[in-house]
Formats: C-alpha cells, structure tokens, sequence
C-alpha cells in the first residue's frame, strides 16, 4: 500500500504545452516535499521541493502548488520542452529524513 | 568530485547465488540509503545508516544485509537471491537527517535473478 500516490503514470505533450502531475498523500507527519527527475539509465536527481506551510513554489519552468487540507500537491511543468522527457517522482519526507516515493510518471514532450 | 559511484552497473545471478553491491561518496555524507526501484512502484528503502557503523531497516529489508565499515561505503548483500529481488538498486547520501537535507543518488545497479 502506497503512502504516496502519483498520477499519471504516463503523460505525453506538446512541446510548448503544460504537463501536470498530481500527488496525493495520507501521513500527517510528511514534513517536506521533493520532486526528483529521472533520465533513463540515471539516478533520480531533486528537481525542486516545497514545505507544506507554503501553498505554491516556481523555479523557473516548474511549479509546485500544494494543498495542506487535501493532502495533495501536484507538479506543473509549463512551456514543456523534448529535453523535459523523463520520469518524474513526487516523495515526501518524514522523521530521519527517509524519503517515501509515489510511483512515477513518464513524461515524453513531442517536438 | 565524483558524487556517490555505484559498482557494478549490471549483474546477472543465478537463484541462490549471493553478491554484494558496493555504494561510496565522496561528500562527506553522514546519511546513507539504498533503495530499489521497480516499475509503479517508485522507489522503496530497504536500509540505511546514519553514520559510521550503524545501520538500520527501512520499508524492504528481507532477503537484504548491509554494512557499513567505513563513512564513505554502504554495501548492500544478498545471501541467497531469488527471482524477486530482481531490480534497478539505487544508492543515495546525504549530509543529515533534517528534511532539507537533499538525498543525492547515484546511477544505479541493475540485476536480473534468474
């Protein structure tokens, strides 16, 4: 049972256009929120993070907006570009900074 | 600086067969992870350690041992593989245990137990 769940699981877009991942979380003691990028045959690499007193946070073409009473937080990637293709992994941090992933989503950004 | 460097890339064992994945860093890293990964599934902890010397359970641990003798290396054992542990293994280091602290993650090992 997943503690952190991500959707989609595959996305495909427009280059220009927005991709949207959506993330959605149960345990109130996640105290921070990573989203890591991963290009195939590589690790996964931070991406950008938000702290759950924040409702949204931008670095340059990403942006994350997050809903404390949800419990939700999704990724938008706006003028998405064929370099964004990759898998990217929404997690949240809690006690002894141990990270729980949700289960990935396969972005591929068509020219 | 190299970053966290992951030996082998590739391994292919046979059921029953043991191996060990070496993991070092060269930041200086208290905290260290190994993880795996599997498709739908993100990635799951199977151990870690916050220091020289100790080591401690995360969500996966069964079939899995690891040690940590030195700062710099985290190795993760399998005595006795099984076809279900086959998967993309990942290492990661940080510099502490506050959330801010980034998980720094090497390129991975992938293994097939046949």
């Amino acid at each position: 049972q997943q503690q952190v769940k991500q959707s989609p699981q595959s996305l495909i877009v427009q280059k220009g256009g927005i991709s949207i991942i959506n993330c959605a979380y149960e345990n109130t003691a996640f105290d921070y929120f990573p989203w890591y990028q991963q290009f195939p045959g590589k690790g996964p690499a931070l991406l950008i993070a938000i702290r759950p007193d924040v409702s949204e946070k931008k670095e340059g073409r990403f942006t994350i907006s997050f809903n404390k009473s949800a419990k939700q937080f999704s990724l938008h990637i706006m003028d998405s570009q064929p370099g964004d293709s990759a898998t990217y992994f929404c997690a949240a941090k809690g006690p002894g900074n141990k990270l729980t992933f949700g289960g990935g989503t396969r972005v591929l950004v068509k020219p | 600086n190299a970053g966290v460097t992951q030996t082998p890339k590739f391994r292919v064992l046979k059921t029953g067969q043991s191996m060990t994945l070496l993991c070092a860093q060269d930041m200086n890293h208290e905290y260290m992870y190994w993880y795996r990964q599997d498709p739908g599934m993100g990635l799951r902890l199977i151990h870690y350690s916050v220091g020289e010397g100790t080591t401690a359970k995360g969500e996966v641990p069964d079939g899995y041992n690891v040690s940590r003798l030195k700062k710099q290396n985290f190795l993760l054992g399998l005595e006795s593989a099984a076809p279900s542990q086959t998967s993309v293994y990942f290492c990661a280091s940080s510099r502490g245990v506050r959330s801010t602290d980034t998980q720094y993650f090497g390129p991975g090992t992938r293994l097939t137990v046949l």
